[in-house]
């Protein structure tokens, strides 16, 4: 069966640079969430979409922006990157709202490194 | 503040036992409880998800055991087995009281050792 299909898979960028993560939903999926997970710590919700619009809004820096476009696929913008940022970033997507039946599935995420 | 505690933090069991994972919330709004599983380098795959109106869920060798008046859940694996060494992780969302897409809020993790 199809998964999430994140681009790229590593990414390494320096200090004070952008960054685009790109996030192709499972066919069908309509709502996309993205998360960060930093070194041996646990997925920190950053922000969902449904529909193309903004469904819920976690711990996403001011930094950072996000978008779903009419195909579904989002796209994480991160500008002035910090040290801080080098993380994993993992986009989930689910159909319609999530639900128990519908559940949110995880791609294998983006390494970012910033030098 | 830590919304879903998670312990312990890492546990070993030999293979054929039972490996428990317990996790407890704060949030009173939580109504979807999902265990995921990550193994290095792979994003986490769902495992086994729990509503409040069910006290156990079982699916293979993953049993999920809710307890709604402590606000605390479980996750068992019986007959462990080494592949089943992974970090598991516990979450929590308001899919039907929030009104969007919401995020899940996710516990810190139990890196489970199955030894042979």
């Amino acid at each position: 069966a199809a998964g999430v299909i994140q681009s790229p898979r590593h990414l390494i960028k320096e200090k004070r640079e952008t960054a685009t993560l790109k996030c192709y939903p499972i066919p069908r999926h309509d709502t996309v969430y993205w998360y960060q997970q930093g070194p041996g710590q646990d997925p920190q919700f950053l922000i969902s979409f449904y529909e193309k619009m903004q469904s819920d809004k976690g711990s996403i820096p001011d930094r950072f922006s996000a978008q779903q476009f009419s195909d579904y696929h989002s796209e994480l913008n991160m500008s002035s990157l910090e040290l801080g940022d080098s993380a994993l970033y993992f986009c989930a997507s689910s159909l319609g709202l999530g639900s128990a039946d519908q559940p949110q599935h995880f791609g294998d995420g983006t390494r970012l490194s910033i030098l | 503040q830590q919304q879903v505690k998670q312990s312990p933090q890492s546990l070993i069991v030999q293979k054929g036992g039972i490996s428990i994972i317990n996790c407890a919330y704060e949030n009173t709004a939580f109504d979807y409880f999902p265990w995921y599983q990550q193994f290095p380098g792979k994003g986490p795959a769902l495992l086994i998800a729990i509503r409040p109106d069910v006290s156990e869920k079982k699916e293979g060798r993953f049993t999920i055991s809710f307890n709604k008046s402590a606000k605390q859940f479980s996750l068992h694996i019986m007959d462990s087995q080494p592949g089943d060494s992974a970090t598991y992780f516990c979450a929590a969302s308001s899919l039907w009281s929030g009104g969007g897409a919401d995020g899940l809020t996710f516990g810190k993790g139990t890196h489970l050792i199955i030894q042979p």
